[in-house]
């Protein structure tokens, strides 16, 4: 079975800080990992996924994610956080079974970017 | 209307009622999932559709019947509900296999949600 943990409940930061959200995964074969976003009273954004190719991967408004297979590790990181930032941060991977698209999904980062 | 969109975006019903979430994508996907999302737990994700078909129920009790029309919509018809079931409840959609196969690494687009809250 497939999980995904994310190990920091809230994150806070300095605008214009680094930021980083952890999460470590556990999945049988290639792990497919994806970060999503939620701001307040908002559905999730899709920010960047991971399926093959060079370990670092850039997404949207500037955030990238590492993959570390050794760690089994796939942390969401940017190098100058902005106060807009602040919101909900999921990281997911696919379901190891054949099983399409599903997703199981961590517990949530809140972050928080104070000015 | 692009995107997904999902109604109403709040709802508060008694035990006894019977109400309907709607959801409405206009990406094209040919998949839909609905997930639960709770102040206690993680997203939980609740059915799964390919190509109109349920291919995932996730343990869901009966009280919570889904309903996939088309590609493009997706109802969760609720009844009897309980306090617990109160909530943000989740559309996505995808581009999705037909029946479900391997080597699929679509991201998922979600709706704004629901929130439901069970008197």
């Amino acid at each position: 079975a497939q999980s995904v943990a994310q190990p920091e409940d809230q994150v806070n930061v300095a605008e214009g800080n680094p930021l980083t959200v952890k999460c470590t995964y556990s999945v049988s074969g290639n792990p497919y990992l994806f970060w999503y976003v939620q701001y307040p009273n908002r559905g999730l954004q899709f920010l960047l996924k991971y399926i093959t190719g060079d370990n670092l991967v850039k997404g949207s408004y500037g955030f990238e994610a590492e993959f570390n297979k050794s760690q089994t590790s796939f942390h969401l990181k940017k190098p100058s956080a902005l106060v807009s930032d602040s919101a909900l941060y999921f990281c997911a991977v696919r379901h190891s079974r054949n099983a399409g698209n599903m997703l199981t999904f961590g517990g949530g980062t809140r972050l928080m970017v104070k000015p | 209307e692009t995107g997904v969109t999902q109604t109403p975006r709040h709802l508060v019903m008694g035990m006894t009622n019977k109400k309907s979430l709607k959801c409405e994508q206009h990406l094209g996907h040919n998949a839909m999932y609905w997930y639960k999302q709770s102040a206690k737990k993680p997203l939980e994700l609740m059915f799964v559709y390919n190509f109109k078909e349920q291919t995932e129920n996730n343990s869901v009790p009966s009280r919570f019947s889904p309903e996939c029309p088309n590609s493009s919509h997706l109802f969760l018809h609720l009844h009897t509900l309980q306090p617990e079931d109160s909530a943000l409840y989740l559309c996505a959609s995808s581009q999705g296999p037909a029946g479900g196969l391997a080597d699929s690494y679509n991201e998922q687009f979600f709706g704004p949600g629901t929130r439901l809250t069970v008197l």
